[in-house]
């Protein structure tokens, strides 16, 4: 199918490790890309390719990937990391694709 | 720096069309892909299609087949996005976003376009 599907909300205590995944079948064949997006700005790019982070990028933040399942971690996450996540990859004919965004409350 | 710029907000009736621009700089324009990606208010990102700066070839998703056309004008490193027969669930952030390296990497400020009667 050409969906990527991402739980909506996440909660993960302040320093501690949480996870955000994106699955669909596309997964398969092409790497994510992981964007960040907070209130009222426009998304940035954390992760892309197999676990890449832009210059600028904390490296609390990581990517993995495992059959149609592609993960964002990040470890000991920080005040300023609440925000939306948005997998990116690509559906069946080569255009991109864009998860349906999961909310990351830090408590 | 690479900076996109985008026009400013518009207001339109149901039916009629809508052209939002970008203009790069900061980067060779004709070098590098550039997306559009909306979001409707408090929803994700929606990837509208892409287009070839140099050439300027297309590919739109199929959602938007036949409503939207993407075009560029290399004199003023500037593409264009229009929508037509708009419908109240096309209010949006409009976004063009570069691709320089793997994926999306630079995004515009967003065009914020509101479809009401």
């Amino acid at each position: 199918s050409s969906e990527l599907t991402q739980d909506p909300t996440m909660s993960v205590a302040l320093g501690q490790t949480v996870r955000i995944t994106c699955q669909g079948d596309s997964l398969r064949s092409y790497y994510a890309s992981w964007y960040q997006q907070k209130p009222g700005q426009a998304p940035v790019l954390v992760i892309y390719g197999k676990n890449n982070r832009p210059s600028g990028i904390p490296h609390r933040f990581s990517g993995s990937s495992s059959g149609n399942t592609a993960s964002l971690t990040i470890t000991g996450a920080q005040a300023e990391d609440e925000a939306d996540y948005y997998c990116n990859s690509r559906d069946s004919s080569g255009n991109h694709l864009f998860g349906g965004g999961t909310k990351l409350t830090v408590l | 720096q690479v900076q996109l710029v985008q026009s400013g907000a518009e207001v339109k009736k149901p039916g009629a069309s809508v052209k939002v621009s970008c203009k790069a700089s900061g980067y060779t324009f004709t070098t590098y892909y550039m997306h559009w990606v909306r979001q409707a208010p408090g929803q994700g990102l929606e990837w509208m299609g892409i287009i070839n700066p140099s050439g300027g070839s297309t590919s739109y998703a199929q959602k938007f087949q036949g409503r939207v056309t993407m075009t560029r004008d290399t004199s003023t490193s500037t593409v264009y996005m229009e929508l037509s027969s708009l419908r109240s669930e096309d209010t949006a952030v409009y976004y063009c976003a570069s691709q320089l390296g793997a994926d999306i990497d630079y995004w515009g400020q967003g065009t914020l376009v509101t479809v009401s009667s």
